[in-house]
């Protein structure tokens, strides 16, 4: 149980324009869902958390009209990348908990999204 | 804020010996302690957590870690090492009242023969 998939695994884009990145809560609903960037050989920075049917919320230094996230459902947030440009190149993961806790709260995490702006 | 730091960037052992991971955190009380283990281009998979209680705790794939607030560290361990264990490993810490987890830098585990 607690599967979360992404789609699409890799993406490949021009510069300038969006690329939709999807996650899904399989089994489980998912009052929480949160969007990670990976660059190479470093660690995961927390771009967003995101709430069914409310608004995101960003962390510092995070473009929120850049990087738009929804989450319209229990089972679905999507991140987009607006005008994407070669230094939007990363791994994106989500994440997503079953309840709407605190940190005790496991985090299921996606397989992740490789974007490649060229 | 809190923080966490993960010592060593990459780690080689051989197939069958013993692993410790280090993990040292940085918080006033105590902290939610998590590790994590990410194979290439995957996404990352929980290994153990640490709330309260018990200060060893016993995860997946024979991992354990054990929670000591004197040195404010949480080092993962395995007995015997598979070379399936080939992977990037997260520390993660997470605080009381804060849905957020921050993870350290990570540790890269190389398994030779």
């Amino acid at each position: 149980g607690a599967v979360v998939s992404q789609h699409p695994s890799r993406v490949i884009c021009k510069s300038g324009t969006s690329v939709k990145i999807e996650c899904r809560s399989l089994d489980f609903q998912a009052t929480t869902m949160f969007w990670y960037r990976q660059f190479p050989k470093q660690s995961l920075m927390l771009m967003a958390t995101s709430n069914e049917g409310s608004k995101a919320t960003y962390e510092q230094g995070v473009e929120k009209d850049k990087f738009l996230i929804n989450h319209a459902s229990l089972t679905l947030s999507t991140l987009t990348v607006t005008s994407a440009h070669p230094e939007d190149s990363s791994f994106y993961i989500c994440s997503a908990k079953v309840a709407s806790g605190g940190a005790e709260d496991t985090q299921y995490f996606g397989p992740g999204t490789r974007l490649t702006v060229l | 804020a809190q923080s966490v730091t993960q010592p060593d960037i990459h780690i080689t052992v051989s197939e069958g010996a013993s692993l410790e991971l280090r993990c040292n955190y940085s918080y006033g009380a105590t902290p939610y302690l998590f590790w994590y283990v990410q194979s290439p281009g995957q996404g990352l998979q929980l290994l153990l957590k640490y709330f309260s209680g018990d200060t060893l705790v016993q995860g997946i794939k024979g991992f354990e870690a054990e929670f000591k607030r004197s040195q404010s560290s949480f080092n993962l361990r395995k007995p015997s090492v598979h070379w399936s264990d080939a992977a990037e490993y997260f520390c993660a810490v997470g605080v009381y009242g804060n849905e957020k987890l921050t993870f350290g830098t990570g540790t890269r585990l190389t398994i030779i023969p």
